[in-house]
C-alpha cells in the first residue's frame, strides 16, 4: 500500500461532461503529480503542486485543471471531455519537491 | 493488466535466473533517471534511481547501470521470482523540475516456474 488514495476507482461517462477526480496524498508529503496513462501516450505528466502552489505543468490540455488545497489533498477537474481522454489518471506524491515516489492505484476513465 | 501500449516488448525469464532490462533515454541533459515496476491493477511503484554523475546504483536484488555515452540505461534484477512479473519503465528528468518526468514505453516482464 502506497498510502495515496484515489477516487473514484471508475469513472464513466459521456463526451461534452466535466469529472473530478480526487488525490490524498501519503501522509506528510507536501507534493502532488499528476499523471495520465492511455494505449497511445503512455505515461505522460500532466502538473505537480507542492504545499498548494503550482510546481511544474507538463503536457495538460487547457479543458483540465487541477489544485492542491490546504489539507494537501489535489483534484484533477477534466472538462469537455472527449473520447480521447479515456485513461488511466494517476496521481502521486512525495515529501518535498523531488522525484514522485509513492503512486496511487489510480482512476480508470471511460468516456462513452 | 494494466499495459501501456498493444506492442510491449516482453522479457521471459526464468524464476531463479538474472533479468536485464533495457531502456533507451532521449535526452542527454536528463540530470536524473529512475526505475519503476507497474504490476497489473496497481500504480507505478519506485525501485531504484541514479543520477547522472553515476554509472552504476545497487539495491536490494536490483542493479541499474548508466551508459551516457550511448544513452543506455539498464536494471538487472537478481534471482527472479514470481511476484517480479510486471511491466517495467524507465523515466529521465532534471533536477529543475522534479516531477517532470519523461516514460520510456515499459517492458513486460513475465517470471516461469
Amino acid at each position: 500500500d502506497s498510502g495515496v488514495t484515489q477516487t473514484p476507482k471508475h469513472l464513466i461517462t459521456a463526451t461534452g461532461q466535466r469529472v473530478t477526480l480526487r488525490c490524498s496524498p501519503r501522509s506528510g508529503d507536501l507534493s502532488v503529480y499528476w499523471y495520465q496513462q492511455s494505449l497511445d501516450q503512455g505515461l505522460q505528466f500532466l502538473i505537480q503542486y507542492y504545499n498548494g502552489e503550482e510546481r511544474a505543468k507538463g503536457n495538460i490540455l487547457e479543458r483540465f485543471s487541477a489544485q492542491q488545497f490546504p489539507d494537501l489533498h489535489s483534484e484533477l477537474n477534466l472538462s469537455s471531455l472527449e473520447l480521447g481522454d479515456s485513461a488511466l489518471y494517476f496521481c502521486a506524491s512525495s515529501q518535498r519537491g523531488g522525484q514522485p515516489q509513492h503512486f496511487g492505484d489510480g482512476t480508470r476513465l471511460s468516456i462513452l | 493488466g494494466e499495459s501501456v501500449g498493444l506492442h510491449l516488448p516482453t522479457l521471459s525469464v526464468q524464476e531463479g535466473d538474472n533479468s536485464i532490462i533495457n531502456c533507451a533515454y532521449s535526452n542527454s541533459a536528463s540530470d536524473y533517471f529512475i526505475w519503476y515496476k507497474q504490476e497489473s491493477g496497481k500504480g507505478p511503484q519506485f525501485i531504484i534511481d541514479i543520477r547522472s554523475n553515476m554509472d552504476k546504483r545497487q539495491g536490494q536484488r536490483v542493479t541499474v547501470l548508466l551508459n551516457k555515452t550511448v544513452k543506455h540505461l539498464s536494471l538487472q534484477i537478481a534471482a527472479t521470482q514470481p511476484g517480479d512479473s510486471a511491466v517495467y519503465f524507465c523515466a529521465e528528468g532534471k533536477g529543475d523540475s522534479w516531477g517532470k518526468l519523461q516514460f520510456g514505453a515499459g517492458t513486460q516482464v513475465v517470471v516461469t516456474p
